[in-house]
Order: structure tokens, then sequence, then C-alpha cells
């Protein structure tokens, strides 16, 4: 069975702060996806990144980070500089690998974060 | 860009009344899915759906849901008898084009069903 956990669940900062959340995983799939979705006030979810799991180099892209490692099977993400847009829920999620994709997403809870002037 | 739509936004509906929900995946792809998250809690899988067969389905997709891609462009979810539990947001989603390998799943905007 997969599982992710997301042991935050609101966070607050002030505008220009940088902020990390973070996602631990298990699954007993050798292979397998990692993802995180926003999902803003007005309810879509919005994908942000998907990693596979032979692939642990950290990604940026813009203010935004993440830094996944297997040894610890976690899957953090970083705004950095955040800015009031930022706030919405985010979520971590996890699928296994079928050949020629379908998986489900298997979501953790989501951290709330909240950016304030 | 390509998107996933979704019809209605909002519906409300009664207890034991029949539902369909659509969605309009993006055009090339070759997975759907639908996942509902109740106010406030998180996403979860109801069932995923390719090569016109369900391929998955959880524990929560029982026999009052059904899905189907009638037309080749729009995929459904029916709920047979609505209870007051089914009250939730909706979302479909769809994944992996033909033209190469594409895991991430794109989604709709979701519909707010509301069951009274």
């Amino acid at each position: 069975a997969q599982k992710v956990t997301q042991a935050q669940t609101e966070i607050s900062v002030v505008e220009k702060e940088d902020v990390t959340l973070d996602c631990v995983y298990e699954t007993r799939d050798t292979t397998y996806y990692l993802f995180w979705y926003k999902q803003p006030p007005s309810g879509e979810l919005v994908f942000l990144i998907r990693r596979n799991s032979f692939d642990e180099q950290n990604e940026i892209s813009g203010r935004y980070s993440w830094n996944f490692q297997k040894s610890t099977s976690s899957f953090n993400f970083t705004i950095t500089a955040s800015q009031v847009v930022d706030s919405a829920v985010y979520f971590c999620a996890l699928s296994g690998v079928l050949t020629g994709g379908g998986n489900k997403l298997t979501f953790g809870t989501g951290t709330q974060l909240k950016v304030e002037l | 860009e390509p998107e996933v739509t979704q019809t209605p936004s909002h519906q409300v509906t009664q207890m034991g009344q029949e539902v369909i929900l659509r969605c309009v995946p993006i055009s090339n792809h070759l997975y759907f899915y639908w996942y509902r998250q109740i106010l406030g809690q998180k996403v979860e899988f109801l069932v995923s759906f390719y090569n016109n067969e369900i391929s998955e389905k959880s524990e929560i997709f029982d026999d009052q849901f059904s899905v189907e891609r009638p037309d080749g462009s729009n995929f459904t979810l029916k709920i047979r008898s609505t209870k007051l539990e089914d009250s939730a947001m909706y979302f479909c989603a769809s994944s992996a084009s033909r033209t190469g390998r594409s895991y991430e799943q794109y989604f709709g905007p979701g519909t707010r069903l509301t069951v009274t």
C-alpha cells in the first residue's frame, strides 16, 4: 500500500520569507513517481512537478525548488521569497509505474500555506 | 494550452437521485480518472479508465458508481442513487499522450456536488 504524509497542516509566513513544505512517503514499489500539486482558493488542482524515483537530482524552477531524498523517503518543496499569491493548499502525491502510464495518485492530506503581508 | 473541462461546475441534487458528471479530457490523452475531495479533506482516487474499460478502482467506487466514454471525447461519472455522504468536489483528470510518455495527470476545475 502507498501512503503520503504531510505532517504540517497549516503554515503561516510573512511575505518574502522562505518556506519548506514537508512530504514523506511509503511505497513497496521500486519505481514510482512523486508529484506536487497546488490548490488555490478557487479550488482547481494545478500540477507543479513530477519526479521519478531513480532521479534524485534536486530541481529549481524560479522561486520553487524540490529536494528528493530517497534515503529518507522525503520529497520536500521550498518556496523562496514567498508571495501572497502562493497562498494555497499544497498536496504531495505518489504513484506507481505501469508500462505506458495510467496510475492512480495517492495524495497526502495537504498543507495550507498562508502568506501574509 | 489544452485543458480538462468539467460540467457542471456545481450540481445540487436530492438524496436518491441519479447524477451524471461530465468531463472532456485533453484530446490526445489515453488515461482518464475520477477523484473526489470531501470539503477540507484530501483528494481520493475513485477510478481510472483506459481503452474503454476500467483499469483500477478504489473501495469507494462501489456499485452505485459507473463511468463511461460515450462518444470519444466525453468521460462521465454516474452516481445512481446519491447519498448525503457523496457531497464532495469531483475532479476529472487525464494523462499519457500518444505523442510521448507523459505521466502527469492534469485535472479539471472540478464539479461541486451537493446532496440534500
